[in-house]
């Protein structure tokens, strides 16, 4: 059982250009969890989102930022016209349709690099 | 709002030492709290879970304890190795969230 799966691993943009983040959670599971992780912090809580629904949104910034979890295919954070204090690793958590939501799996984080 | 925090942010020790990390919290109504390690470039790996309603979990040389009432959780660390350098990340869950809320770490070196 592959664990949580996140793409690309390391990405570099420009400033004004998109980032799209990909995570595909553990099999089975239907909640997905995103995280930022800015340098010499603790990761913080973005976006909680279940199959075709955001179940909580209230960690993701109100411009440029956007999520979403389709019925089939991974779930996409997309930073529109990113600017350099958007470089981070973001990380995505995923957790079973039943039982407890804090027992989550991390996947190992896709570090953003803004030029 | 929930703010957790970790001292120190940084320890060095030799190979063998035992240590203790340290997580405060300012709002004691949580439902559980979780210790993570990070490893450079990787995700999280939980390693001890503890229950609002407990005291202590242990899971071989590692120790964690919680006093909610005064928020507060130790994780204890006996005979470290180098093995266990890594960032050690604390985060609660509160009883009314879904989420966690971290702690910024404590990045720990084990010299040989």
């Amino acid at each position: 059982n592959a664990g949580v799966m996140q793409n690309p691993r390391h990405l570099v943009r420009r400033r004004g250009q998109e980032a799209r983040l990909r995570c595909s959670p553990m099999k089975g599971h239907s909640h997905v969890y995103w995280y930022r992780q800015l340098p010499e912090e603790g990761l913080k809580f973005m976006v909680y989102l279940q199959k075709e629904n955001i179940i909580d949104e209230s960690g993701m910034p109100k411009e440029r930022f956007s999520a979403e979890f389709p019925k089939e295919g991974p779930s996409i954070l997309r930073i529109q016209q990113v600017v350099r204090g958007d470089s981070a690793a973001y990380f995505c958590a995923s957790s079973p349709p039943t039982g407890l939501q804090e027992t989550q799996y991390f996947g190992p984080g896709t570090r953003l690099l803004v030029l | 709002k929930q703010e957790v925090t970790q001292i120190p942010a940084a320890l060095s020790v030799p190979e063998g030492e035992n240590l203790v990390l340290n997580c405060s919290f300012t709002d004691s109504a949580i439902y559980n709290l979780q210790w993570f390690r990070q490893d450079p470039g990787k995700g999280l790996t939980s390693l001890l879970l503890i229950q609002s309603s407990q005291r202590e979990q242990t899971s071989g040389r590692l120790n964690a304890s919680l006093d909610k009432s005064s928020g507060r959780s130790t994780l204890y660390i006996a005979a470290s190795q180098p093995g266990d350098s890594a960032t050690y990340l604390c985060a609660v869950w509160g009883n009314y969230g879904q989420n966690f809320v971290f702690g910024p770490g404590t990045r720990l070196s084990v010299l040989p």
